[in-house]
């Protein structure tokens, strides 16, 4: 079975200064995908960003980038000029993609609180 | 098309009384799949249906939930004799057959409270 683990329950930072959330995983397949989503306050999840793990490169949304370490099996966030609208509740999830449902696995998630 | 519907946003039930949710997908999206989230814990996968067939069941959905999605459009999940443990919130997602190329869409969720 997949699972997901974000270590940070809560994080806070300044405005336009940079945080990374951590997510580790864990899985025997090798074709997947790991997503990041985003949960305001009494709003819906919205998808940040997400990485193949058949791809090297790190993937990156404008502020939100990924270090995606496969062998480690590590998928941390990175929001580089932190933004209030980025206080929230962010999720570090789990896809298999083989003949499957395509069903997320969802770690507990890290509440994100940026400070004016 | 303003995404995923779900309804009610918000229900308090009686213990032991029967509740059902609805939702309506983005209309071109085959999947639709319905999560749990209890609080501080992150969404747990309930069941999916791929058109109008429920194609997976997670062992959370118990012989006391239901979903149905008839005839491939709009998904309904019902829960009877509902117990405290069942207060959560239930999210509804939808996407296209290949999810994860063109990505979910979530809906608000709908807040269930058994007193």
């Amino acid at each position: 079975a997949q699972t997901v683990t974000q270590s940070q329950p809560e994080m806070s930072v300044q405005e336009a200064e940079t945080v990374t959330l951590s997510c580790t995983y864990d899985t025997s397949e090798s074709n997947y995908y790991l997503f990041w989503y985003k949960q305001p306050p009494s709003r819906q999840m919205i998808l940040v960003i997400r990485q193949e793990a058949y791809k090297q490169q790190n993937a990156t949304e404008n502020r939100f980038s990924v270090n995606f370490q496969k062998a480690a099996k590590s998928f941390s966030l990175k929001i580089s000029d932190s933004q209030l609208g980025d206080t929230a509740m962010y999720f570090c999830a789990f896809m298999l993609t083989q003949g499957g449902s395509e069903k997320l696995v969802f770690g507990k998630g890290t509440k994100l609180t940026v400070n004016p | 098309d303003t995404g995923v519907s779900q309804d009610p946003r918000h229900k308090i039930t009686k213990r032991g009384q029967n509740v059902t949710f609805r939702c309506d997908p983005i209309s071109e999206h085959n999947r639709l799949y319905w999560y749990r989230q209890t609080l501080g814990q992150g969404p747990e996968f309930l069941t999916y249906f791929q058109n109008e067939a429920q194609l997976e069941k997670s062992r959370l959905l118990s012989d006391r939930f239901s979903a149905e999605r008839p005839k491939g459009s709009f998904s309904t999940l019902e829960i009877q004799r509902t117990e405290q443990g069942d207060s959560a919130m239930y999210l509804c997602a939808s996407s296209f057959l290949q999810g994860v190329d063109y990505g979910y869409t979530f809906g608000s969720g709908t807040r269930l409270t058994v007193v």
